[in-house]
C-alpha cells in the first residue's frame, strides 16, 4: 500500500522482555516521527528521524527506549526491559523533507501489551 | 510548557446537526495549531490547520479559526454526516514535528 506501515499490530510480552516495533514510511518521506499514545491519551511525541539521523529524541522517556532508522527509510523503535507502564499504541509518522508543516501521515500503530 | 485542553466526549449527534468541539490552548510562543481525525481502522489524518492568530483553516466542511486573543481553536461544521463520526484531536506545535495533542473526542453521528 502506499500508506505507513506498522509491525506487529498488535504485540503481547511479559514483563522484562525485549520489543521491536517496525515502521515502513511512505516512499519518499525524508521525515519520520515516533509517537506513543497510551489509553485514553492523545498521542505523544517520542522522536523524530530526518534521514537517517535521530534530529530530536528528547521525548524518549528513559534509555529503555531506542529507535533506529539506518538507511533512511524503515525504523525500529526497541524497548529493552518493558514495564506494565509501557503498554500502549506505539504510532509512527512520516513526512515529505525538512519543512516541519505539522502534515505528519500516520501509520494504524502497533498495541503493545506488558503482561 | 505547552498543552492543549479539549472538551470530553462522546458527543453524539443526529445528521445534519451543527457540530461544535472545543479546543484551547497554553502556549508560550506562537504555536501553529492543527485538528487531526481518526476515523474508524484508519490512522490519524490531518483535517486542518491554522498557522498564525486570525487564520482560518478549512477541509471537508469542517472550519477552525486561530483565537489568540482567547487562546481557542474550536472546530465547527455545520451539518454533520454519519461518515463524520471519528475521533477528533485538536494539537499544537512550535517545531512542527513535536506536536502536542489534546486527549480527543469522540464523535458519533447518527442517522
Amino acid at each position: 500500500g502506499a500508506g505507513v506501515s506498522q509491525t506487529p499490530s498488535n504485540k503481547v510480552t511479559e514483563k522484562g522482555k525485549y520489543v521491536e516495533l517496525r515502521c515502513d514510511p511512505i516512499s519518499g518521506h525524508t521525515a519520520l516521527y515516533w509517537y506513543r499514545q497510551s489509553l485514553g491519551q492523545g498521542p505523544e511525541f517520542l522522536i523524530y528521524f530526518q534521514g537517517t539521523g535521530a534530529a530530536d529524541d528528547s521525548g524518549l522517556p528513559n534509555d529503555r527506549f531506542f529507535a533506529v532508522r539506518p538507511e533512511g527509510s524503515v525504523s525500529t523503535l526497541k524497548i529493552q526491559r518493558t514495564e506494565r507502564g509501557d503498554s500502549a499504541v506505539y504510532l509512527c509518522a512520516s513526512s515529505f523533507g525538512s519543512q516541519n508543516t505539522g502534515e505528519l501521515f500516520f501509520g494504524e500503530g502497533s498495541r503493545l501489551t506488558v503482561l | 510548557g505547552d498543552s492543549v485542553t479539549q472538551m470530553e466526549g462522546p458527543v453524539t449527534l443526529s445528521e445534519e446537526a451543527f457540530l461544535t468541539i472545543n479546543c484551547t490552548y497554553t502556549a508560550t510562543g506562537y504555536p501553529s495549531l492543527f485538528w487531526y481525525v481518526q476515523y474508524p481502522g484508519e490512522g490519524l489524518q490531518l483535517l486542518l490547520k491554522a498557522t498564525k492568530a486570525d487564520d482560518k483553516g478549512s477541509n471537508k466542511g469542517f472550519e477552525a479559526t486561530y483565537r489568540k486573543e482567547t487562546t481557542s481553536f474550536h472546530l465547527e461544521k455545520g451539518s454533520v454526516q454519519v461518515s463524520d463520526s471519528a475521533v477528533y484531536f485538536c494539537a499544537l506545535s512550535d517545531s512542527g514535528y513535536a506536536l502536542n495533542f489534546g486527549k480527543g473526542t469522540s464523535l458519533l453521528v447518527t442517522p
